[in-house]
């Protein structure tokens, strides 16, 4: 099984900010890398797939890099409405999620 | 509007059974491969199976394999989940997700429907 390593568990920003997310691979899983937002009581929504190409409706604001066993989500300045927990997941073996980064607000 | 809409949540004691539903709606059901994930509260979301789009192909996790069965009746466009020998571990919120055929990510979710499974 590949696990999915996020940090920071909580990652504290002011609205405007610039919020960087980090997903790592226990092996590489090339650019099978996909982010979901969730809110709370809500399902979550995929944002980014490919690990890098903006789901249909994601402002571009949302932002992803990386390939292999290093990912990252950026947002360039945090809106209120971005505060919420991001998944990251990995669809090349199977699929299996990390534990999840909350943004919260500072 | 693409909608999926779960049922079948509830309160079950360890060791019954019960059966999940999602409706499709909005898009060509039969053209997707399906899946369900769930989420225990206050945790992380796991992946639990999924299904082809012609019903043919289905996958588990490890840890319910066996125990819960996936389906899908393409002329009503529902999927299921029938799960079996339920354990506390099995108590989560559900969702049903839809997969771009081939392309393996999960680009529309559900609500969800609540499985609580306590004596």
């Amino acid at each position: 099984e590949i696990v999915m390593t996020q940090s920071p568990a909580t990652l504290s920003v002011s609205p405007g900010e610039r919020a960087t997310l980090s997903c790592r691979a226990s092996q590489s899983v090339s650019s099978s890398l996909a982010w979901y937002q969730q809110k709370p009581g809500q399902a979550p929504r995929l944002l980014i797939y490919g690990a890098s190409t903006r789901a249909t409706g994601i402002p571009a604001r949302f932002s992803g890099s990386g390939s292999g066993t290093e990912f990252t989500l950026t947002i360039s300045s945090l809106q209120s409405e971005d505060f919420a927990v991001y998944y990251c997941q990995q669809y090349n073996n199977w699929w299996t999620f990390g534990q999840g980064t909350k943004v919260e607000i500072k | 509007q693409v909608l999926l809409v779960e049922s079948g949540g509830g309160v079950v004691q360890p060791g019954r059974s019960l059966g999940l539903s999602c409706a499709a709606s909005g898009f060509t059901f039969s053209s997707y491969t399906m899946h369900w994930v769930r989420q225990p509260p206050g945790e992380g979301l796991e992946w639990v199976a999924a299904v082809s789009s012609a019903g043919s192909h289905k996958n588990y996790v490890d840890s319910v394999k066996g125990r819960f069965t996936v389906s899908r009746d393409n002329s009503k466009n529902t999927l299921y989940l029938q799960m079996n020998s339920l354990r506390a571990e099995d108590t989560a919120v559900y969702y049903c997700v839809r997969e771009p055929n081939g392309l393996y990510y999960m680009d529309v979710w559900g609500k969800g429907t609540t499985v609580t499974v306590s004596s």
